[in-house]
Order: C-alpha cells, then structure tokens, then sequence
C-alpha cells in the first residue's frame, strides 16, 4: 500500500531535550517536506526536500534541522525543542515539488 | 513571508446548499491547489490548477486559478454531510525555491 508513515504519532517531552520524529515514504517520491499545523494559522512548510541530499528552508526553518541521506526517509530533528514547537507535525511527499503531495497521519508533539 | 488570504474562516451551510470559498494573495503563483482535511488524518489533494484562467472541476467540486495569478476560488455544488471538513487552498512559490505557503483553512459544517 502506497504510503507515508510517521513515528511516534504522539510525543509529550521537556524543553532541551533533544528529539527525531521520522517520516518514510515508499512511492519512490523525489520532494519530500515537513509541515507544522497550528490553530488559525493552517499548515506552514518547515523544510522541503527536492531529492537525495538536496534540502532548503521553507516559511518557518527556525529550530528546525532536515536530512535526506535516503530517497524514502525525511527526519525532522529538533535540537533543544521549547514549548512553541507544540504543534501537529505532517510529512508530505510527491513526485516532484508540482506533483500532488500524499501526506502521513501526523505527528501530535507537546513541549512542556 | 507570503500568505494567503483564505475565507470564510467558516461556514455552516444545510445540505444540499452549494459553498464557495477563495484564496488571494498579494503575490502571484504558478501553482494552485485545494486540500480537504477530516478530522485526525492529513489533507488530501482536491484539485490542482497550472494555468492562469484554468478552470478545473473534480465531481461536485470546481476550482478556477484566477487570471491574475494572485486568487482562486473553490465551489462545492449540492453540499452533502460528507463534505464536512476544513479546507485549504495552498500556492506553490517557485522563484528560486519551491515551497509551498498554506492559507489558513475554511471549516465547513453541513446542517443535515
């Protein structure tokens, strides 16, 4: 089944303490992004990746790291999360930055 | 950074009623794209649009991408209880970068 997965799908942690949240796609999708989704302010691109090592910022890079060592896995790193990243974190991949993005579940993060 | 103006923020309307919304930005944009969004899960594409002036239409729902690249609008004909959701529209930059700025959403609730 054609698919994006994220784990964990729920994170309650303290502010500093270093975090992964990974996303895998097996559509064998070049573009690849992250998104945070916050009340009133809808989705907001993170990071995106164009393809295999090749990554850039989107609206809202601070606090955030990316990396694109394989085709199929995008993490997303938060190197000392603070209590304004609690948010509802989505993957998304396409074939291409034009092609109709399929995104995973979620990811719920609470910073505290 | 660029954002997208996207109403109503939202709307209760009886079955059967048809629902438009749109999209306006003070940029323009080459891509255009509508999501719908059910409770728990991610957006799902809707309809994408290519073309200044293109009008696109998926079952009961038809989307135009404005001919001066800095709107759309989305109709939803004949509203069924189903159609409950949020919706957002979504532009593609693609000068220099390709990234993706989200407006922030039209909840829509259909009276039975």
């Amino acid at each position: 089944e054609a698919q994006v997965t994220q784990n964990p799908r729920y994170l309650i942690t303290v502010t500093g303490k270093k975090l992964t949240v990974t996303c895998s796609q097996n559509m064998n999708h070049e573009y690849m992004s992250w998104y945070r989704q916050d009340p009133g302010l809808g989705l907001r691109q993170i990071y995106y990746s164009m393809n295999v090592e090749v990554t850039d910022k989107g609206d809202v890079p601070e606090g955030y790291k990316v990396s694109r060592k394989e085709k199929r896995n995008f993490p997303l790193i938060l190197e000392s999360p603070s209590p304004n990243q609690t948010s509802l974190y989505f993957c998304a991949s396409s074939f291409g930055a034009f092609g109709e993005q399929y995104f995973g579940p979620g990811t719920r993060l609470t910073v505290t | 950074g660029q954002q997208l103006n996207q109403s109503p923020q939202s709307m209760f309307i009886q079955e059967g009623e048809d629902v438009s919304m749109n999209c306006t930005s003070s940029s323009i944009f080459n891509t255009w794209l509508w999501y719908k969004q059910d409770p728990g899960e991610g957006p799902v594409l809707l309809i994408a649009l290519y073309k200044a002036g293109e009008l696109t239409s998926n079952g009961r729902l038809t989307a135009q991408f404005g001919i001066t690249r800095k709107d759309s609008f989305l109709n939803i004909s004949a509203s069924i209880p189903s159609d409950v959701g949020i919706y957002f529209c979504a532009g593609l930059v693609t000068s220099g970068t390709y990234k993706y700025i989200f407006g922030t959403g039209t909840r829509l609730k259909v009276l039975a």
